[in-house]
This record gives C-alpha cells, sequence and structure tokens, in this order.
C-alpha cells in the first residue's frame, strides 16, 4: 500500500528556515515523480515544486532560489528545505505523487502545517 | 504562467447533474486532471488525463476537454459529493503544473 507521511512543519519567524520531510512506503521515491503542494488557510491548492525521476527539479516562481526540493534514496523520503520564509507561506504542505507519470497527484500525504509569524 | 480558471460555487439538487468548469488558453491541448478536496481532509484525485477515473472512484465522476474548457461532470449527486473541486494541467511551457482556482460544489 502506497503512503507517505509528512512532518517538520511548526512555527518559524519571518525570514526563518524548516525542513519538511515526506516518508514514502509501498513504492521507490527515486522511480516517481513527486511533488509539494501547498494551501494556504481558506485558499486553495498551490503546486510548489517537483523532483522527476531523472532528478530535474522545478519550482513555482513563488518560492524560486528559497526552496530546494531534494530526495533521500536509502531512506525513501522526500524532502524541501524552506529558508528565507514569509508570511505568505503559511499554509499547509503536502507531498503527492503522480498516479502514473503526468496522469495527476494520485496519492497524497495528510500535510503538515507551516506557520510563519512573529 | 498559465491560468485556470473556474467558477467559485456550484448548486445542485441531489440526484442531478452537477457539471464544473475549467478555462484556459487552448486547454484541449493539455491533459486535465480533477480533485476533490472535503474539509480537513488531503485532496482526492477523481478525474485525470480529461476523463479516466481512478480505481475506486464511482463512474458518477466524467470529464471532458476541447477548445478552451474542460469539464468535470457529476451525474445523480448526492449529499458526499458536497465538496471543493480542483482542475489542474502541466504547462510544458515552464515545466510547472498549475492547479485551477477552485470550486465549492453545494448540495441542496
Amino acid at each position: 500500500e502506497v503512503q507517505l507521511v509528512e512532518s517538520g512543519g511548526g512555527l518559524v519567524q519571518p525570514g526563518g528556515s524548516l525542513r519538511l520531510s515526506c516518508a514514502a512506503s509501498g513504492f521507490t521515491v527515486s522511480s516517481n515523480y513527486m511533488s509539494w503542494v501547498r494551501q494556504a488557510p481558506g485558499k486553495g491548492l498551490e503546486w510548489v515544486s517537483i523532483i522527476y525521476s531523472g532528478g530535474s527539479t522545478y519550482y513555482a516562481d513563488s518560492v524560486k532560489g528559497r526552496f530546494t526540493i531534494s530526495r533521500d534514496n536509502s531512506k525513501n523520503t522526500l524532502y524541501l528545505q524552506m529558508n528565507s520564509l514569509r508570511a505568505e507561506d503559511t499554509a499547509v504542505y503536502y507531498c503527492a505523487r503522480d498516479w502514473t507519470p503526468g496522469s495527476g497527484y494520485g496519492y497524497w500525504g495528510q500535510g503538515t502545517l507551516v506557520t510563519v509569524s512573529s | 504562467s498559465y491560468v485556470l480558471t473556474q467558477p467559485p460555487s456550484v448548486s445542485v439538487a441531489p440526484g442531478k447533474t452537477a457539471r464544473i468548469t475549467c478555462g484556459g488558453n487552448n486547454i484541449g491541448y493539455k491533459s486535465v486532471h480533477w480533485y476533490q478536496q472535503k474539509p480537513g481532509q488531503a485532496p482526492v484525485l477523481v478525474v485525470y488525463d480529461d476523463s479516466d477515473r481512478p480505481s475506486g472512484i464511482p463512474e458518477r465522476f466524467s470529464g471532458s476537454n476541447s477548445g478552451n474548457t474542460a469539464t468535470l461532470t457529476i451525474s445523480r449527486v448526492e449529499a458526499g459529493d458536497e465538496a471543493d473541486y480542483y482542475c489542474q494541467v502541466w504547462d510544458s511551457s515552464s515545466d510547472h503544473r498549475v492547479f485551477g482556482t477552485g470550486t465549492k460544489v453545494t448540495v441542496l
């Protein structure tokens, strides 16, 4: 069974850093397209970043240069390093896996809340 | 950047048909995916690649895509279908994934 479990969220001050983790089971992270998607309180879904099976990475303009997506194959875990955090980064962050490559997000974690506030 | 526009809300009576649109420039040339999200829960993929359904999704959920509009159709609507729905595509020009603005479906 495919499972995704996020962790690492919490309260951080503006300008601070946080690293989110997404532990996967039931499949191999490095063989799949993995993404981070966020949702600000009361708002819609926003795509954040993707890492392809080949290792290429892409970012939304709103986080480019501040966030870094990566994976640890030995731990079968996806990460999101978030630096220079802003109030507008406050959101629930979900990790997600494609149903099949390119066919939408068929698997989601439960989400982890990041709050950026002084 | 590529923009997907959805109506903020759709209301439908039980047993009737709900249609949720997703507008984008030449969206008919892209593969569209649809998600259902209930309060406090992660989204669920209900339609992928315009009109395919993942295993476990009822046949009442169907999709179409042509021109500048993609549509998610929910037939024989039930109270449990009340949720937010989002469309999503891949923008090949930027290699970004894009979500629609979301539609809240209310069952009367």
